[in-house]
């Protein structure tokens, strides 16, 4: 069963302007939730995460929001830049680090 | 280097034959995971080891998948007798324990011919 779902495959945004990702999980006792992002024929690169105790996350351009009570939570990139441009992935861990995946956002960044 | 390094980065393999990847942690990483990845989809786990221990398999991982990480240092994925639908990229990511953030390597990128 998909406990974590990215229902935007894709999302086009201007340079300079902010995107927006979101992430739905069902199963409550995930410990915490990460972001990754990757390239064509690449692993996936660690963006920022976020503890299941907190609400917000804010790491230079990159900001995480967690709604619990939603079990929804979202990735703001802002300003957007031609070099964001890439597949994101939501990510949710266990307490022993085994990560969830959803299917990812393709995000292009037109100038 | 201080990434996860993974070998080879490319396997074109006939069907029904054995092939093994290899996986090498972050050094002060105690936990190897690996995973697959297919066409459009995210990364579903295989399997996860906390230093030599295997600890968790998934139901993906048929009795044709074994994996070992002896010494509790590198680590290998083995696939007997490929099959088509084994065509992945192969992911292998480490960490450390109570740190969130896992690392992952480039992949192994597995074609069954």
């Amino acid at each position: 069963d998909q406990q974590v779902k990215q229902n935007s495959p894709s999302l086009s945004v201007q340079e300079g302007r902010i995107s927006i990702l979101n992430c739905d999980y069902t199963n409550s006792m995930f410990d915490y939730f990460l972001w990754y992002k990757k390239y064509p024929a690449e692993g996936p690169t660690f963006l920022i995460s976020i503890s299941s105790i907190k609400d917000k996350n804010e790491d230079g351009r990159f900001t995480v929001f967690l709604n619990k009570s939603a079990k929804h939570l979202s990735l703001h990139i802002v300003p957007s830049q031609p070099g964001d441009s890439a597949v994101y992935f939501c990510a949710a861990a266990d307490s022993w680090g085994k990560l969830q995946f959803g299917a990812g956002t393709q995000v292009v960044v037109t100038p | 280097d201080t990434g996860v390094s993974q070998n080879p980065r490319h396997k074109i393999t006939k069907r029904g034959q054995n092939v093994t990847f290899r996986c090498d942690p972050i050094s002060e990483h105690n936990r190897l995971y690996w995973y697959r990845q297919t066409l459009g989809q995210g990364p579903e786990f295989l399997t996860y080891f906390q230093n030599e221990a295997q600890l968790e398999k998934s139901r993906l991982l048929s009795d044709r998948f074994s994996a070992e990480r002896p010494k509790g240092s590198f680590s290998t994925l083995e696939i007997q007798r490929t099959e088509q639908g084994d065509s992945a990229m192969y992911l292998c990511a480490s960490s450390t324990r109570g740190n969130t953030e896992a690392f992952f390597g480039q992949g192994t990128r597995l074609t069954v011919v």
